[in-house]
């Protein structure tokens, strides 16, 4: 079964980047995702890359993947007030439709 | 892009009484959906998994006649939570997969409050 795990807490000053971790264990080819939530709302989908990719970039968003260590990053670049929030890694098999969740980091921008 | 609503957004019911939950996509067919509970300051915990036509697939440990679920139609999924106790008090969240992509799009969740 699939393990997702995340470190809980991130505080960055505003301008700054951010970088959130996250390890998981399926073995089997798998998409990963990075979602983010605000207070009180659902999910907002942010990126995802397939584990036959290295890296994704997309405008501030970068997301990097050790396939060897099973280490999925997130980058946020210049990060700002607006995204502080609590960011969630998931996992999916590509033979299933269930996302596995990691238990989310809340990141905390500071002026 | 692909947008899934949730009605409604946050209710207050009584101990005993039964609540119902909609989940809809609303730009796209959704065969399967999925039930989410969320408790403060956790991840999401998958529920079930709503298939349209057919009988929902409960996770283990989540009691199909407590938390019963219809998806009578490719755009629209209810949950209804019967006979609703204060530990049932949660953030439920459902998620739609758009047929077209398989991706999966979340609703803005339903705040349930049972006194």
């Amino acid at each position: 079964g699939e393990d997702v795990e995340q470190s809980l807490f991130l505080s960055v000053r505003e301008g700054d980047s951010s970088v959130i971790n996250c390890t998981y264990t399926d073995s089997s080819s798998t998409y990963l995702y990075w979602y983010k939530q605000e207070p009180g709302a659902g999910l907002q989908l942010l990126t995802y890359i397939f584990s036959n990719m290295d890296m994704k970039q997309d405008q501030r968003l970068t997301v990097l993947l050790n396939k060897k260590d099973k280490h999925l990053s997130l980058r946020i670049a210049d990060t700002q007030t607006g995204d502080s929030a609590i960011y969630f890694c998931a996992e999916r098999p590509s033979n299933d439709y269930k996302l596995s969740f990691g238990a989310g980091t809340t990141v905390t921008v500071r002026a | 892009g692909a947008v899934v609503s949730q009605h409604p957004s946050w209710v207050i019911c009584k101990s005993g009484t039964s609540v119902k939950i909609e989940c809809r996509s609303l730009d796209f067919q959704a065969t399967t959906m999925f039930w989410y509970r969320q408790f403060p300051k956790q991840s999401l915990m998958l529920m079930a998994t709503s298939n349209e036509g057919s009988k929902a697939t409960y996770e283990q440990g989540v009691e199909k006649d407590k938390f019963l679920i219809n998806h009578a139609s490719l755009t629209l999924s209810t949950l209804t939570v019967t006979s609703a106790h204060p530990e049932d008090s949660s953030f439920y969240i459902c998620s739609a997969r758009d047929q077209a992509n398989n991706e999966q799009f979340f609703g803005p969740g339903t705040r349930l409050t049972v006194l």
